[in-house]
């Protein structure tokens, strides 16, 4: 069976400093993996997702991620964090079945 | 843009009553899923549906069954409502057939509260 961890209920990072969510996932075959964003009171969006090939991924708002096959790890990333960016992050794994969801990151960026 | 809609925000329901949550979707997607979610414990998968009166079960099913009659919409039902399925029901697309690689488009939800 799929499954995904996010091992830190809460991220908390101060404006411009670099941001880091974790994710491991287990899997049996290929993974493809996805993160998502949910700000309050809305549902989720799509961030970015790895299916193959380059094992840094960048997508919206400039958000990046690696593939790290041997720690089996997804890890989000960003550069210089923003206020804006306070919200809960989902990690996702696909293997041949529909989405398996992590429990969820709650990043906190403080001013 | 993809959009999917669900029809209420927010829903206030009485223990037993039967509840429909609907979900619509407008970009000619195959599959479509309910999910409910739960402070700490994330998203989790309740039913799924791959084409038109096709449905498959998820993680937790118990207490609820689902309708797709036409390719846009798949309805939740919870046939006789309890306390414990208070929560945050979001519903998602997918396109291109059964391929697991592309992401999931999801609406805004519907918290519903059950009295």
């Amino acid at each position: 069976a799929q499954s995904v961890a996010q091992p830190e209920d809460q991220v908390n990072v101060a404006e411009g400093n670099p941001l880091t969510v974790k994710c491991t996932y287990s899997v049996s075959g290929n993974p493809y993996l996805f993160w998502y964003v949910q700000y309050p009171n809305r549902g989720l969006q799509f961030l970015l997702k790895y299916i193959t090939g380059d094992n840094l991924v960048k997508g919206s708002y400039g958000f990046e991620a690696e593939f790290n096959k041997s720690q089996t790890s997804f890890h989000l990333k960003k550069p210089s964090a923003l206020v804006s960016d306070s919200a809960l992050y989902f990690c996702a794994v696909s293997g041949n079945t529909p989405l398996v969801f992590g429990k969820g990151t709650r990043l906190s960026v403080i001013a | 843009d993809v959009k999917v809609t669900q029809s209420s925000r927010y829903l206030v329901k009485r223990t037993g009553e039967k509840v429909f949550l609907e979900c619509v979707q407008d970009m000619d997607h195959e599959n479509m899923f309910w999910y409910r979610q739960d402070p700490g414990l994330g998203l989790r998968l309740i039913y799924f549906s791959y084409d038109v009166k096709m449905k498959e079960k998820g993680d937790i099913p118990e207490g609820y069954s689902v309708s797709r009659e036409k390719k846009e919409r798949f309805s939740l039902i919870l046939e006789s409502a309890s306390t414990n399925q208070t929560s945050m029901y979001l519903c998602a697309s997918r396109g291109r057939g059964g391929s697991l690689d592309n992401e999931q488009f999801f609406g805004p939800g519907t918290r519903l509260t059950v009295l």
